[in-house]
């Protein structure tokens, strides 16, 4: 089982629609997560990071974290063709290593 | 905001040679690297973590002898892929957290190496 789950999509919403991205993680020492979008060919850009359960709101971004379920969720709000890409969950435990999910593809259509 | 200078964005070499991908901090003291392979649909693998002034340590599977990590100042960290072959060919990512205890990690731009 991998450490961190989630499904590689591709996922496809037209213009306007609210988008939900999510990851499964089985390590319950992860405390930090974190969502990052990566464009083709370019190193991943960081969206989100929280720190615990709860919520967290930046722009028409909100990050949902609930440690008890090992889930975290990210939605996107008034989706915006530029918010086509690749969406990464990560997660971190200690020492500053990540472990990633393998990344949802997002296509907003027009 | 921290950013970090990966060189070069992509690189074709003929299996059997060496390529060096070099990463600069440009705005703050980079005293960890981390590098990451993405081969096409999967997501960032961990290969690596460099410290400046120390030796790298490697991931469980990741040859450390095929993939020389230098991190010689706190600017600068550099991934050699030695004898590179075709399977070698992927997205070789570097990130580096912004300061101790910090888990931003800031990532470079990548670079896709074709081993033909």
């Amino acid at each position: 089982q991998k450490e961190v789950e989630q499904d590689p999509g591709p996922l496809s919403v037209p213009e306007g629609a609210i988008v939900s991205l999510n990851c499964t993680y089985s390590n319950s020492a992860f405390q930090y997560f974190m969502w990052y979008r990566q464009y083709s060919r370019k190193g991943p850009e960081l969206l989100m990071y929280t720190y615990s359960s709860g919520n967290k709101e930046d722009g028409r971004f909100t990050a949902q974290v609930d440690k008890s379920s090992k889930y975290i969720s990210l939605f996107i709000r008034d989706s915006q063709p530029s918010d086509s890409a690749t969406y990464l969950c990560a997660m971190e435990s200690g020492a500053q290593k990540l472990v990633f999910g393998q990344g949802t593809r997002l296509t907003i259509n027009p | 905001g921290a950013v970090v200078s990966q060189h070069p964005s992509w690189v074709i070499c003929k299996s059997g040679t060496s390529v060096k991908i070099e990463c600069r901090s440009l705005d703050f003291q980079a005293t960890t690297m981390f590098w990451y392979r993405q081969f096409p649909k999967q997501s960032l693998m961990l290969m690596a973590t460099s410290n400046e002034g120390s030796k790298a340590t490697y991931e469980q599977g990741v040859e450390k002898d095929k993939f020389l990590i230098n991190h010689a100042s706190l600017t600068l960290s550099t991934l050699t892929v030695t004898s590179a072959h075709p399977e070698d060919s992927s997205f070789y990512i570097c990130s580096s957290p912004t300061g101790i205890g910090s888990t931003e990690a800031f990532f470079g731009q990548g670079t896709r190496l074709t081993v033909v």
